[in-house]
């Protein structure tokens, strides 16, 4: 079983509407959860992370987290074209990142 | 803000040969940096915790002998991949922790490694 699960994609949204990212993991022990976008031939960008449960907002992003169910998501709202990437959910055991396989985005002009 | 280099950004090199790749913190100390390894269209999977100091600590199935870390300054982290084969072209990206307690990582740019 892989540590970090992510819904397969491709995901294509059209621009303006809500883009729905989401991600399991199985290690308890994880403490940081982190949603990073990455542009294709270049390294991931962190969007956002999220260490207690609930919500958490920035901008046009809110990432979920709810451990009991070990499930993080990620909402893009009002994706714009320039949102398209694939977005890599991770979970972090003190410093160590576990890497979901990634969803890629296309927002549709 | 802080920063994480890497060199170079690219690099080709024929099988047998071994190549280097640098990692650096720009404006800040990192006692310890992280090396990951990216494949077409895969994830990223750490392949080794670098320690200044002291030896490399490396994930299961991360051949040492062929991947050897060095990390002989606070902003400095090495990466050389011996005798190097096609099957060893990848994407390259080190990491850095931050100081906050968010367990957040700045990443460098990465080194995409082709091995003719």
């Amino acid at each position: 079983q892989k540590e970090v699960e992510q819904n397969s994609g491709p995901l294509s949204v059209p621009e303006g509407a809500i883009a729905s990212l989401n991600c399991t993991y199985s290690d308890r022990g994880s403490q940081s959860f982190f949603w990073y976008r990455q542009y294709s031939g270049k390294s991931p960008e962190l969007i956002m992370f999220i260490y207690s449960n609930g919500d958490k907002e920035d901008g046009r992003f809110t990432a979920q987290l709810n451990k009991a169910s070990q499930y993080v998501s990620l909402l893009i709202r009002d994706s714009q074209p320039s949102d398209s990437a694939t977005y890599l959910c991770a979970s972090g055991n003190d410093y160590k990142l576990s890497f979901g396989a990634g969803t890629t985005v296309t927002v549709r002009a | 803000g802080a920063v994480v280099s890497q060199h170079p950004s690219w690099v080709i090199c024929k099988s047998g040969t071994s190549v280097k790749i640098e990692c650096r913190s720009l404006d800040f100390q990192a006692t310890t940096m992280f090396w990951y390894r990216q494949f077409p269209k895969q994830s990223l999977m750490l392949m080794a915790t670098s320690n200044e100091g002291s030896k490399a600590t490396y994930e299961q199935g991360v051949e040492k002998d062929k991947f050897l870390i060095n990390h002989a300054s606070l902003t400095l982290s090495t990466l050389t991949v011996t005798s190097a084969h096609p099957e060893d072209s990848s994407f390259y990206i080190c990491s850095a922790p931050t100081s906050g307690a968010s367990y957040e990582q700045y990443f460098g740019p990465g080194t995409r490694l082709t091995v003719t």
